[in-house]
């Protein structure tokens, strides 16, 4: 079975500041990772995807993601935060059978102090 | 055509009413899926579509709760008898299998539901 851990339900950071959002995961099979991005009352927007390709993914807005199989993480990373990055973060993790259903982390909510 | 969409984007119903939403996904989309976020939580499985075949149903999906998509395009998700614990977020995502590819899903912005 697959699971998805995120650390820390709210991360706050200063504009200009490094963002930092932890996610682990569980998989019995080479997994694709995903974050996705949430605003207030909009569906999920996707920021970048693992599929075993090259472990550093970089995605939109700046964002990139590190795969590493040794820690099982897939933390995501921005070098600047931007008022604009103010919303709840997902990390997803699903079979790499290119299955189907996705199982979602619990999200990480970031502030982002001006 | 610009991405998932979903309707209504609102509804507000009382307990025991039934309820349908619909989702429309990107068009050459051949998988569909189903999903209910709660505040605070991630989107939580509920079903998924290849084209017009319902494959797989969470237990979360209760026997008040049916899917279809008749045609392999649109989709309708409806709750009968709705309890006031089904007030969630409902999300639909679309995703398209191509050889090899990722199973890469595109969500739409949701239907809010409050059960009074």
């Amino acid at each position: 079975a697959q699971s998805v851990t995120q650390l820390g339900s709210h991360v706050s950071v200063s504009e200009g500041a490094l963002v930092l959002l932890r996610c682990n995961y569980s998989s019995s099979v080479p997994p694709y990772l995903f974050w996705y991005v949430q605003y207030p009352n909009q569906g999920l927007q996707l920021l970048l995807k693992y599929t075993s390709a090259a472990t550093l993914v970089k995605g939109i807005n700046g964002f990139e993601a590190e795969f590493k199989k040794s820690e099982t993480s897939f933390h995501l990373t921005k070098p600047s935060a931007h008022m604009s990055d103010a919303a709840e973060y997902f990390c997803a993790v699903s079979e790499n059978t290119g299955g189907f259903k996705t199982i979602f982390g619990a999200g990480t909510r970031l502030f982002v102090k001006a | 055509d610009t991405g998932v969409s979903q309707d209504p984007r609102h509804k507000i119903t009382k307990r025991g009413q039934n309820v349908t939403f619909r989702c429309d996904p990107i068009s050459e989309h051949n998988r569909l899926y189903w999903y209910r976020q709660t505040l605070g939580q991630g989107p939580e499985f509920l079903t998924y579509f290849q084209n017009e075949a319902q494959l797989e149903k969470s237990r979360l999906l209760s026997d008040r709760f049916s899917a279809e998509r008749p045609k392999g395009s649109f989709s309708t998700l409806e709750i009968q008898r709705t309890e006031q614990g089904d007030s969630a977020m409902y999300l639909c995502a679309s995703s398209s299998i191509l050889a090899g590819g990722t199973d890469t899903q595109y969500f739409g912005p949701g239907t809010r539901l409050t059960v009074l």
